[in-house]
């Protein structure tokens, strides 16, 4: 059982490319987060997936897409990265609305 | 929405001695608060949770209070150790999926 899963675990990417995070759990959680994390600011909610079929926008989804792929699979898509998107990404995923689990992470750093 | 406030952003204690973090929320129809512990490189993992309904809840050496009329809510950590070491996160929830979370506080246990 290994939980929550993401790749990859460190990416560099030049303004303007575009890339996909993948995350997956095996737990046949419900619901399904996105979160970035930055230096001295807690962790953000950019998009989530109530249930298959589901994605609602969160605090911060500007510049961001996601796709829940079916019930193990959510992924964001950074279409054209800016410097700003500097960050530490961070899936999650829940039973229900309220406890989550997260996985390892993904930096990335975009020049 | 819902703004944290999570004091304070530093704590170094001596081993053994106890560890309090508290935090704020401004929206009264918050009714779930969890905590995290992130160590460094990971992603955060759910230590304890409280639910609106209950005034305290303890688990070993970890323990949550809850204070509905004032709006806040502690972390209390008895009996450190240096494994304790890590970033701790409160969060607060409406049931409706979106967690907001603290800023963080860096929790440090002197040997």
């Amino acid at each position: 059982n290994a939980g929550v899963t993401q790749t990859p675990k460190f990416q560099v990417l030049k303004t303007g490319q575009s890339m996909t995070l993948q995350c997956a759990q095996d737990m046949n959680h419900n619901s399904m987060y996105w979160y970035r994390q930055d230096p001295g600011m807690g962790l953000r909610l950019i998009y989530y997936s109530a249930s298959e079929g589901t994605t609602d926008k969160g605090e911060v989804p500007n510049g961001y897409n996601v796709s829940r792929l079916n019930k193990r699979e959510f992924s964001l898509r950074l279409e054209s990265a800016a410097p700003s998107q500097t960050s530490v990404y961070f899936c999650a995923s829940s039973p229900t609305s309220l406890e989550q689990y997260f996985g390892p992470g993904t930096r990335l750093t975009v020049t | 929405g819902e703004n944290v406030e999570q004091h304070p952003s530093t704590l170094s204690v001596q081993e053994g001695d106890s560890a309090v973090i508290k935090c704020t929320y401004s929206d009264s129809a918050s009714n779930y608060f969890p905590w995290y512990k992130q160590e460094l490189g990971k992603g955060p993992q759910l230590i304890i949770d409280i639910r609106s309904n209950v005034g305290e809840k303890k688990d070993q050496r970890i323990a949550v209070t809850l204070n509905k009329t004032a709006k806040h809510f502690s972390l209390h950590i008895t009996e450190t150790q240096p494994e304790d070491s890590a970033v701790y996160f409160c969060a607060a929830s409406r049931d409706d999926y979106k967690l907001s979370f603290g800023a963080g506080t860096t929790v440090t246990v002197r040997a």
